[in-house]
């Protein structure tokens, strides 16, 4: 079975800071994909990152990247020049055959 | 490109009754999954259809259904409500099976509250 855990509930960061957020999983799989998706107040989810468990190199968007480590098996979302309207819940998820999410991270950025 | 679709948005039901929402996924993608957002539970996931055939399913009890038509809109129905059903539900939409990469676009969600 998957189990991906979020260890942090809530995290702040002041705009244009830089926040990690922690996620680490578990699967027997050796075929995965990884995801981090973003929750805005009352708006839809949508997905910031993913990464292919086959990839060794971290994924990049923008100023989203990832640090993957396979053998510990954790995966963590680092944002840089942290803006306003990053504020949200972001969920860690882990897909073979379904996407199981993480418990989710609020993260409130301050001006 | 319209983006997926879920209605009702809001509906209150009491113990007992029973529930049908609807997703009509992005056009063209043959895929599409169901989740329930609860406080308490975080996102777990329901169900997932593929080309009209349920393809996965999550560990919830028989009251949970579902189904994919010919067009790949997506219904869910959930009978003999209770009090612990009250949830966001969301919907998901993408090309492929959920086995691979392949972004999932997700609905804006159906919030059902059991009274």
């Amino acid at each position: 079975a998957q189990t991906v855990t979020q260890s942090q509930p809530e995290m702040s960061v002041q705009e244009a800071e830089t926040v990690t957020l922690s996620c680490t999983y578990d699967t027997s799989e050796n075929n995965y994909y990884l995801f981090w998706y973003k929750q805005p107040p009352s708006r839809q989810m949508i997905l910031v990152i993913r990464q292919e468990a086959y990839k060794q190199q971290n994924a990049t968007e923008n100023r989203f990247s990832v640090n993957f480590q396979k053998a510990a098996k954790s995966f963590s979302l680092k944002i840089s020049d942290s803006q306003l309207g990053d504020t949200a819940m972001y969920f860690c998820a882990a897909r073979s055959d379904k996407l199981i999410f993480g418990t989710g991270t609020r993260l409130q950025v301050f001006p | 490109k319209a983006g997926v679709t879920q209605t009702p948005r809001y509906l209150i039901k009491t113990r007992g009754q029973q529930v049908t929402l609807s997703c009509s996924p992005i056009s063209g993608h043959r895929s599409v999954s169901w989740y329930q957002q609860t406080p308490g539970q975080g996102l777990q996931f329901l169900f997932e259809y593929f080309s009209e055939t349920q393809r996965n399913k999550g560990n919830f009890p028989g009251r949970f259904s579902g189904r994919q038509f010919s067009n790949s809109r997506s219904e869910m129905n959930v009978s003999t409500l209770e009090l612990g059903d009250s949830a966001l539900y969301l919907c998901a939409s993408g090309h492929r099976l959920a086995g691979g990469s392949g972004e999932l676009f997700f609905g804006e969600g159906s919030r059902l509250t059991v009274l």
